[in-house]
Parts: structure tokens; C-alpha cells; sequence
């Protein structure tokens, strides 16, 4: 079955410390995105890639980066800079990253939890 | 600076009712427009959208109706079923920045048997 899964489902981070959330696809769609839900918010977009060894910054960008050196791949690094890290972490996929009308699909998401 | 607002945070019906959600904007380059549905502890997933070309779509219980003057589309869920309780989202995208969505806030649908 093609999917996104996202690892791991929970994550427990220590102030000060950057740590890696993985995004992988096999639905061979072009473009992939990460998005942060906060309570009482909705998804707010911090980065997004179209291609392979392309990506852009989101609406709230600041404290987090990507790569996309594989097309299944798209992990984020959310680093000791982003002051404000505990949320749910959602990433997405769409067939066509020039038009995101086919909808997106989504992972399970993972929630990361700084103590 | 909210472009998509879904001011109910929440709504309550009976099964067998109609559940009807509701969900504004602001920028009048949106137009494409789409409901997610996310049970707790999952991703999102896709429910219906609705071009701005149309007013109406419709796909089994689930409607939605778009209204371009007043910025606003609904969603119709008619007759709502228990297994209808999750949180509903709404997003539109922008013709000159269509790879992207935006969110609305949600609304939490509790449908009682």
C-alpha cells in the first residue's frame, strides 16, 4: 500500500538539543511538505519542496530546516533555535507541486514534546 | 493574519441530522477550496473540494457550497453518522500559489447516537 509514514509517532526532546523527524513516501508524488499544528491553530506551513534538491521556506520557517536529496524523503530538523518546538508535526505529499488541488496526502504525524 | 477562518470550534448533533460546517476567508485569489477530516493521534485526509468555477459539489453524504460573493463555503454532511466525529478543516489555495494550502483552525464534530 503507498503511504507517507512518519517517525517516530512521539518524540521527547531536551532544550538545547537539535532532533530529526523522518517523512518518507512511496507514492512517487513530486512534492512534499511539512506542516505544525498547534491547538486552537491550523496548519501552519514551515517548509516545502517540489523537486528533488529543491525546497522552499514556508510561512514559519524560522528554527527549522530540510533536505531532499531522495524523492521519498523529506526529513526536518527542528533545531535549538526554534523557541517554541512542543507542537504536532504533520507532512504531506501531493502528486504535482505546481498545483495542489489533487489534495494532499498526509503522514500520522509526529508529536514532539520538549521537557 | 487569518486567511481562512472556521469560527466553531466545535458542534454537536444528533445522528440522522445534518451537520453543517462553515468556513470564511479573506483573499479573493483563492480558488480552490478543500475539506479535511482528521481523527485524533492521525494525519488529515481528504474529503471534498470545490473549484471557485462552481457553487455546489457533491459526493455521497458530503456537500459543500461555495459562495464567492460573501467568502464563504460549508460543508454538508447529511445524514451525520458517529463515525462523522473528528475535526473538519477547511483550505484554500491561491491561483498564484497553488502548490500551497492554507489551513483554517478546525471544528470538532461530535455527532451522539
Amino acid at each position: 500500500d503507498g503511504g507517507i509514514t512518519q517517525s517516530p509517532k512521539y518524540l521527547f526532546r531536551k532544550e538545547g538539543q537539535n532532533v530529526t523527524l523522518s517523512c518518507e513516501q512511496n507514492l512517487n508524488h513530486d512534492a512534499m511538505y511539512w506542516y505544525r499544528q498547534d491547538p486552537g491553530q491550523g496548519l501552519r506551513l514551515i517548509y516545502y519542496s517540489q523537486i528533488v534538491n529543491d525546497f522552499q521556506k514556508g510561512d514559519i520557517a524560522e528554527g527549522y530546516s530540510v533536505s531532499r536529496e531522495k524523492k521519498e524523503s523529506f526529513p526536518l530538523t527542528v533545531t535549538s533555535a526554534q523557541k517554541n518546538p512542543t507542537a504536532f508535526y504533520l507532512c504531506a505529499s501531493s502528486l504535482d507541486g505546481s498545483r495542489a488541488n489533487y489534495g494532499y496526502t498526509f503522514g500520522s504525524g509526529t508529536r514532539l514534546t520538549v521537557v | 493574519d487569518q486567511q481562512v477562518k472556521q469560527n466553531s470550534p466545535s458542534l454537536s448533533v444528533q445522528e440522522g441530522r445534518i451537520s453543517i460546517l462553515n468556513c470564511d476567508y479573506t483573499n479573493s485569489m483563492f480558488d480552490y477550496f478543500l475539506w479535511y477530516k482528521k481523527y485524533p493521534a492521525e494525519g488529515p485526509t481528504f474529503l471534498i473540494s470545490i473549484s471557485s468555477i462552481k457553487d455546489k459539489n457533491e459526493d455521497g453524504r458530503f456537500t459543500v457550497f461555495l459562495n464567492k460573493s460573501a467568502k464563504h463555503l460549508s460543508l454538508h454532511i447529511v445524514p451525520s453518522q458517529p463515525g462523522d466525529s473528528a475535526v473538519y478543516f477547511c483550505a484554500a489555495s491561491a491561483v498564484d500559489s497553488s502548490y500551497k494550502l492554507i489551513f483554517g483552525s478546525g471544528t470538532r464534530l461530535l455527532v451522539r447516537p
